[in-house]
C-alpha cells in the first residue's frame, strides 16, 4: 500500500530565508503527489501536484516542489519565506485500489515563519 | 473554499446521540470524500463516493454512515458506536473519481463530545 511520511512535526524559519518542508513516499507504481496547506480552522488548499514530466513543479504563492525518484522524495520549497506562510502543510500520495482512487495524507508539518 | 459548504462549523454531541454533518457542493463534481483530522495524525479517510447512490468505506469507517442520494450532497452521520468522535471533519470533492485531479475541500466541522 502507498504511504507518505513527513519527518518533521514543525519547521521554523526566519522571514526572508528559504524554506523546505520534507516529504518522502512509498508507492508500488508511478506516484502522483500533492501538497496542500491548511490555515487555522479551515479546509485544505491545493498548492501543487506532480504527475509526470518535469521534476520541478511550480505552484501557488511562490511554492515549488522537487520530485526525486531515486530518493522517493517530494520536498516543498520556497526561496524566501513570508510570515503569512505560517500554516500546516500536508503532503499526499495518490492510490488506485479496487478501481477507486483516493489520496493518502501525511501527518502534516507545521511551518512557523518568524519576523 | 471552492464551492463546498460544510455545516455546522461547530457541533456538540451528547453520549449515545447520533449527529449528522452536512456537506453540499455546487461544483457538479462526481466524487465526494469525508476525512477525519486529529492533531498529529493528518487526514484519515472515512467514506468516499464516486457517483450518486454509491459509496465505499475508507480506512476508519466504523461508527460512521453516509448517504449519496443527490450528486451535490454527501452527509456524514456520526453514530453512538463511534466512541471517540471528537475531531475536525473535512468534506472534499473532485470532478471525476478515477483521476489525478486535485481535491477541493470545505471549511470543516469541529465535533466535540459534551
Amino acid at each position: 500500500a502507498q504511504s507518505v511520511a513527513q519527518p518533521e512535526d514543525q519547521v521554523n524559519v526566519a522571514e526572508g530565508n528559504p524554506l523546505t518542508v520534507k516529504c518522502t513516499y512509498s508507492v508500488s507504481g508511478n506516484p502522483y503527489l500533492f501538497w496542500y496547506v491548511q490555515y487555522p480552522n479551515r479546509g485544505l488548499q491545493f498548492l501543487l501536484k506532480y504527475i509526470t514530466g518535469d521534476n520541478l513543479v511550480k505552484g501557488s504563492y511562490g511554492f515549488e516542489a522537487e520530485f526525486n525518484k531515486s530518493q522517493t522524495s517530494f520536498h516543498l520549497k520556497k526561496p524566501s519565506a513570508l510570515v503569512s506562510d505560517s500554516a500546516l502543510y500536508f503532503c499526499a500520495v495518490g492510490e488506485f485500489s479496487g478501481g477507486y482512487n483516493k489520496l493518502i495524507f501525511g501527518a502534516g508539518t507545521r511551518l512557523a515563519v518568524h519576523p | 473554499d471552492g464551492g463546498i459548504t460544510q455545516s455546522p462549523k461547530y457541533l456538540f454531541r451528547k453520549e449515545g446521540q447520533n449527529v449528522t454533518l452536512s456537506c453540499e457542493q455546487n461544483l457538479n463534481h462526481d466524487a465526494m470524500y469525508w476525512y477525519r483530522q486529529d492533531p498529529g495524525q493528518g487526514l484519515r479517510l472515512i467514506y468516499y463516493s464516486q457517483i450518486v447512490n454509491d459509496f465505499q468505506k475508507g480506512d476508519i469507517a466504523e461508527g460512521y454512515s453516509v448517504s449519496r442520494e443527490k450528486k451535490e450532497s454527501f452527509p456524514l452521520t456520526v453514530t453512538s458506536a463511534q466512541k471517540n468522535p471528537t475531531a475536525f471533519y473535512l468534506c472534499a470533492s473532485k470532478p471525476r473519481p478515477a483521476t489525478n485531479e486535485k481535491l477541493f475541500f470545505g471549511s470543516g466541522t469541529q465535533l466535540s463530545v459534551l
